[in-house]
């Protein structure tokens, strides 16, 4: 069974503070991984993907990959209240087209 | 891009009818769609791989006479719930994968269906 561990949260953040979510998977062979936003009763939004070790941004995000230790992150930084929401990584096993989903990391970005 | 729309967004059916739900690729060609259902505050489930033109791979424990699925075209799936009792109200989502290299796998979500069986 191939997994994807996140910590449920909530993580709770002041407005304007940077906020990192973490994910790490099971699957050595997984060559893609993606973030998605889930708000509240709403469906799952792609915000990033990376591929590569190293950094990745986009515009207050940046996605940092670590294979070799089977770990990858989220920061926002200067977090607002409408960043409130769900973050779930999702691996792709290798040699398979769907998406392991983690259960979601909770961010909370007070005013 | 990667626009992808869900109807109907809520549907509330007695007991022991069918509904039907339609997930459509709006700007973009998916050979590959998924099928979700998520219940209050659980993560994401996958219950289907829909392959254009082929029989839908079901994830252990869905059952594919309930469940029908038809992906006719490179845009439209459809999701048939039969027969649908109380435990099966939840919420609803498909999400399909652009036609691409293998190793790119990322998905674009429809907006959900918010079942209510009565």
């Amino acid at each position: 069974q191939k997994e994807v561990e996140q910590n449920s949260g909530p993580l709770s953040v002041p407005e304007g503070a940077i906020a990192s979510l973490n994910c790490t998977y099971s699957d050595r062979g997984s060559q893609s991984f993606f973030w998605y936003r889930q708000y509240s009763g709403k469906s799952p939004e792609l915000i990033m993907f990376i591929y590569s070790n190293g950094d990745k941004e986009d515009g207050r995000f940046t996605a940092q990959l670590n294979k070799a230790s089977q770990y990858v992150s989220l920061l926002i930084r200067d977090s607002q209240p409408s960043d409130s929401a769900t973050y779930l990584c999702a691996v792709p096993p290798s040699g398979y087209s769907t998406l392991t989903f983690g259960k979601g990391t909770m961010l909370l970005v007070s005013p | 891009g990667a626009v992808v729309s869900q109807h109907p967004s809520r549907v509330i059916c007695k007991s022991g009818t069918s509904v039907k739900i339609e997930c459509r690729s709006l700007d973009f060609q998916a050979t590959t769609m998924f099928w979700y259902r998520q219940f209050p505050k659980q993560s994401l489930m996958l219950m289907a791989t829909s392959n254009e033109g082929s029989k839908a791979t079901y994830e252990q424990g869905v059952e594919k006479d309930k469940f029908l699925i038809n992906h006719a075209s490179l845009t439209l799936s459809t999701l048939t719930v039969t027969s649908a009792h109380p435990e099966d109200s939840s919420f609803y989502i498909c999400s399909a994968s652009p036609n691409r290299d293998a190793g790119f796998y990322e998905q674009y979500f429809g907006p959900g269906t918010r079942l209510t069986v009565t």
